[in-house]
């Protein structure tokens, strides 16, 4: 079974600051990973994913991640926060190469942004 | 505008009744899932179709059903409520349900159960 672990239930930084979310997952095979977005009162947006290749995965809004096999970890950075950044960001997982999409969720992270 | 229609946006009942959530995914997309966010447990998958058979399942109560119908929206049944089935009840969908697909998220459907 996968899990994710998100560390950090709040993150707080000032505005045009390197912004780090972290996650760490479990998974017995390669998995696919997924970082989304979201605002209040809206639904989940896809930032990036990871699924093969390039372990670098750039995504919207300036945000990307880097797959680290030997850290299990996928971790989120954007190098300048803005204040439009401020929101709950999840890490997820599914199992690779089955035919089925279950996401596995992290806890989130709330990211607040000051002035 | 992720493409995903899910309504009611809000829905308030009482313990003990019926509701139906319904969900319109994507225009191209045939695989359709259901999840729900409460405070207590987080973001939860519940259970996918693809093209209208069931494809996998989660920590789906048996008081709770759902479907995908010919024209590929579905529709989540919650019966027998209670108030721990408060929570924001997404939908989402991708187009072939396969692990290495993005999913597009719906902005839900707030229920509260009183």
């Amino acid at each position: 079974a996968q899990s994710v672990t998100q560390l950090g239930s709040h993150v707080s930084v000032s505005e045009g600051a390197l912004v780090l979310l972290r996650c760490n997952y479990s998974s017995s095979v390669p998995p696919y990973l997924f970082w989304y977005v979201q605002y209040p009162n809206q639904g989940l947006q896809l930032l990036l994913k990871y699924t093969t290749g390039a372990t670098l995965v750039k995504g919207i809004n300036g945000f990307e991640a880097e797959f680290k096999k030997s850290e299990t970890s996928f971790h989120l950075t954007k190098p300048s926060a803005h204040m439009s950044d401020a929101a709950e960001y999840f890490c997820a997982v599914t199992r690779g190469g089955t035919s089925y999409g279950k996401l596995t969720f992290g806890q989130g992270t709330i990211l607040t942004v000051h002035p | 505008d992720s493409g995903v229609t899910q309504t009611p946006k809000h829905l308030i009942t009482a313990t003990g009744q019926r509701v139906t959530l319904r969900c319109s995914p994507r225009s191209g997309d045939l695989s359709v899932y259901w999840y729900q966010q409460s405070l207590d447990q987080g973001l939860q998958f519940l259970i996918q179709y693809y093209n209208g058979e069931e494809r996998a399942k989660g920590n789906i109560l048996e008081r709770f059903s759902a479907q995908q119908f010919p024209d590929l929206h579905s529709e989540l049944n919650l019966s027998s409520l209670e108030l721990g089935d408060s929570a924001l009840y997404f939908c989402a969908s991708s187009v072939t349900g396969e692990g290495n697909q993005p999913q597009h998220f719906g902005d839900g459907t707030r229920l509260s159960i009183l």
